[in-house]
């Protein structure tokens, strides 16, 4: 399976300030994806990052709180903006394996809002 | 509304025996199930997929798949103490390749 980091791997912000996450894979992919997981929550899907196209968001999430770039085969970033205390979360990033549909992920970015 | 239902758990098993977690889903589309074990402050970890009913052995694992009933679950077999964590059973959308939706998880404590 693929090598994926992510940075930071932890943060403390301020409440209306925002956040970029960053995840690298050690080979291409064509789809990443953006998962949440809430304190004691399970994961949910944020959205699919496409290269070279616009992310595709899931009921729930918009472009303006979560803007996301993926400008080549290895690299993605998610931005959590104007973040409030509810926004405090683990993000990460996931990549598919060879089978297509299993999603391997990356360590995770902490995410703490004040 | 899609779900993905596991009973949370805590889920204690004696060292040496079986755990055996269950897992239902409502999207009759879905083909590909997956069990990941999340330990604690880590992020999940892929342990077991199968796509076709009937049942699929790892190691120490064993997944069983039953799609007329949406049922999917997960047997642990000599559970140690380093199997205890957080199990989570997630299902492909099935009108959406490549994502997937996340059951709440079973904690599993592994006493000695």
């Amino acid at each position: 399976s693929a090598v994926i980091s992510q940075k930071p791997s932890r943060d403390i912000c301020q409440r209306g300030t925002s956040l970029t996450i960053q995840c690298q894979v050690d080979s291409q992919v064509t789809m990443m994806f953006w998962y949440r997981q809430q304190p004691g929550q399970s994961l949910t899907l944020i959205a699919t990052a496409n290269q070279g196209s616009e992310a595709t968001y899931e009921s729930g999430f918009v472009i303006d709180k979560f803007p996301i770039s993926r400008p080549n085969l290895t690299f993605s970033t998610l931005t959590v903006s104007n973040m409030s205390p509810e926004d405090s979360s683990i993000y990460l990033c996931s990549v598919p394996g060879q089978g297509g549909n299993e999603q391997f992920f990356g360590p995770g970015t902490r995410l703490t809002v004040l | 509304q899609k779900e993905v239902e596991q009973n949370s758990g805590p889920l204690s098993v004696p060292e040496g025996a079986i755990a055996s977690l269950n897992c239902t889903y409502s999207d009759r589309g879905s083909q590909s199930f997956f069990w990941y074990r999340q330990y604690s402050g880590k992020s999940p970890e892929l342990i077991m997929s199968i796509y076709s009913n009937g049942d699929k052995e790892d190691g120490r694992f064993t997944a069983q798949l039953n799609k007329a009933s949406q049922y999917v679950s997960l047997l642990i077999r000599d559970s140690q103490p380093s199997d205890s964590a957080t199990y989570l059973c997630a299902v492909n959308l099935g009108d959406s390749w490549g994502k997937l939706q996340f059951g709440a998880g079973t904690q599993v404590v592994v006493t000695p």
